[in-house]
């Protein structure tokens, strides 16, 4: 069983729907990172969140730390949303990310 | 405040050449972590360096080295690469004390033929 695991694994959405991904961790951790790839590979980062919810702009995260797990939301999704998004808990012990393998998202005008 | 740099963007090597890889990490930031990207995976931890010591490292041979300069910048240095080396290179600067939020570069894609 995989230390990270995200779902789901692809999305596709409809311009302003409501999207949420999960993710679920084995692993102490620190703090858990959303991060946001598009083509060409660069990466951003999304949150960083050690409990409760942070709100940027559309987007949402959560995150559960007795119940080890994530979520993202991206309220009324915009094509230019489209990219990987990728759930990174640090851990504890050595503050190293462990990455889960990414949700697809494709939102389509 | 400036961002992190990763140069250069793009590399072909040849199979048993040697690489190296560099990384200006963000200003005031004293740790600085790299990670390889294969095709259509997630990125894995290679190893991490604060304050010009190695602070951990993933599961990745020898053939694989890092410094740190007392500026924190960064470089990777691959040895004998083989094709599995193929991959995007990104690296990842943070303030160790800081919670350790990270800012990553833009990568380097590294080809080996």
């Amino acid at each position: 069983k995989n230390e990270v695991e995200q779902s789901p694994q692809n999305l596709t959405a409809q311009e302003g729907e409501f999207i949420t991904i999960n993710c679920s961790y084995s692993v102490g951790i620190s703090a858990l990172h959303w991060l946001q790839q598009h083509p060409g590979g660069g990466i951003v980062s999304l949150f960083m969140l050690s409990s409760g919810k942070k709100k940027h702009g559309r987007l949402i995260a959560t995150i559960n730390i007795q119940e080890k797990h994530s979520s993202l939301h991206i309220t009324a999704s915009h094509p230019r949303d489209s990219a990987v998004y990728i759930c990174a808990p640090g851990s504890s012990n050595t503050g190293k990310l462990i990455f889960g393998q990414g949700t697809t998202l494709q939102v389509k005008p | 405040e400036t961002g992190v740099t990763q140069s250069p963007t793009h590399l072909i090597k040849t199979r048993g050449q040697q690489v190296t890889l560099r990384c200006s990490s963000q200003s005031g930031h004293n740790t600085v972590s790299w990670y390889q990207q294969a095709l259509g995976q997630g990125p894995q931890f290679i190893f991490q360096y604060y304050r010009e010591e190695e602070n951990g490292r993933g599961n990745f041979p020898p053939r694989f080295s890092g410094l740190q300069f007392p500026n924190y910048s960064s470089e990777l240095n691959v040895n004998a690469l083989e094709l599995d080396d193929s991959a995007l290179y990104l690296c990842a600067s943070s303030f160790q004390g800081g919670g350790y939020e990270q800012y990553f570069g833009p990568g380097t894609r590294l080809t080996v033929t």
